[in-house]
């Protein structure tokens, strides 16, 4: 079983509908979580960065993450086509261990 | 304008060469690392540098060397003992782990192509 397990979709969503894009993991020292959005041929960009359970907000984009059932998700409300791309979570026990990042769910935003 | 580079964009690289990726930062980053994205799994580590003149292997070492001699340098060289060194490489960077997360910042990316 990998320790992060993200679906690769593709995901194909309407422009204006809300998308939810999950992660699960088993390692229960991870408790930094961080959403990264990559486009085609470009690096990763950092979206959230979110400590232990709990929500965060930044403008149109949402983390939740739910440390009891080992359970992060990002949100994206009113999409817009420029949001498609592949997202990837990440997470981290803090100390000196590695970032395990997800596989990445690819996202098209339909006009 | 502070960043990470990576150079070039495009590499492309005959059978038994040795090619060396550059990456740079001016984030006054401690730390360095190199990954490697394939289709469909994800990104890889290869190797890591918390501190100049020091770095540690990844997960996926073998064929690859660094050197960190420069806090805001850490070259990548993908020699031929790389069986299937086409990839997508990527550099990013972190501050010290004692101050916190590991939270990464991506370069653009080299993608190299063998011939």
């Amino acid at each position: 079983q990998k320790e992060v397990e993200q679906d690769p979709g593709p995901l194909s969503v309407p422009e204006g509908a809300i998308v939810s894009l999950n992660c699960t993991y088993s390692n229960s020292a991870f408790q930094y979580f961080m959403w990264y959005r990559q486009y085609s041929r470009k690096g990763p960009e950092l979206l959230m960065y979110t400590y232990s359970s709990g929500n965060k907000e930044d403008g149109r984009f949402t983390a939740q993450v739910d440390k009891s059932s080992k359970y992060i998700s990002l949100f994206i409300r009113d999409s817009q086509p420029s949001d498609s791309a592949t997202y990837l979570c990440a997470m981290d026990s803090g100390g000196y261990q590695k970032v395990t990042f997800g596989i990445g769910t690819k996202l098209q935003v339909i006009p | 304008d502070g960043g990470i580079t990576q150079s070039p964009k495009y590499l492309f690289r005959k059978e038994g060469q040795n090619v060396t990726l550059s990456c740079e930062q001016n984030l006054n980053h401690d730390a360095m690392y190199w990954y490697r994205q394939d289709p469909g799994q994800g990104l890889r580590l290869i190797y890591y540098s918390q501190i100049v003149n020091d770095f540690q292997k990844g997960d996926i070492a073998e064929g690859y060397s660094v050197s960190r001699e420069k806090k805001e340098s850490f070259p990548l060289t993908v020699t031929s003992a790389q069986k299937n060194p086409t990839a997508f490489y990527l550099c990013a960077s972190s501050f010290d782990r004692a101050s916190g997360t590991d939270t990464q910042y991506f370069g653009p990316g080299t993608r190299l192509t063998v011939l």
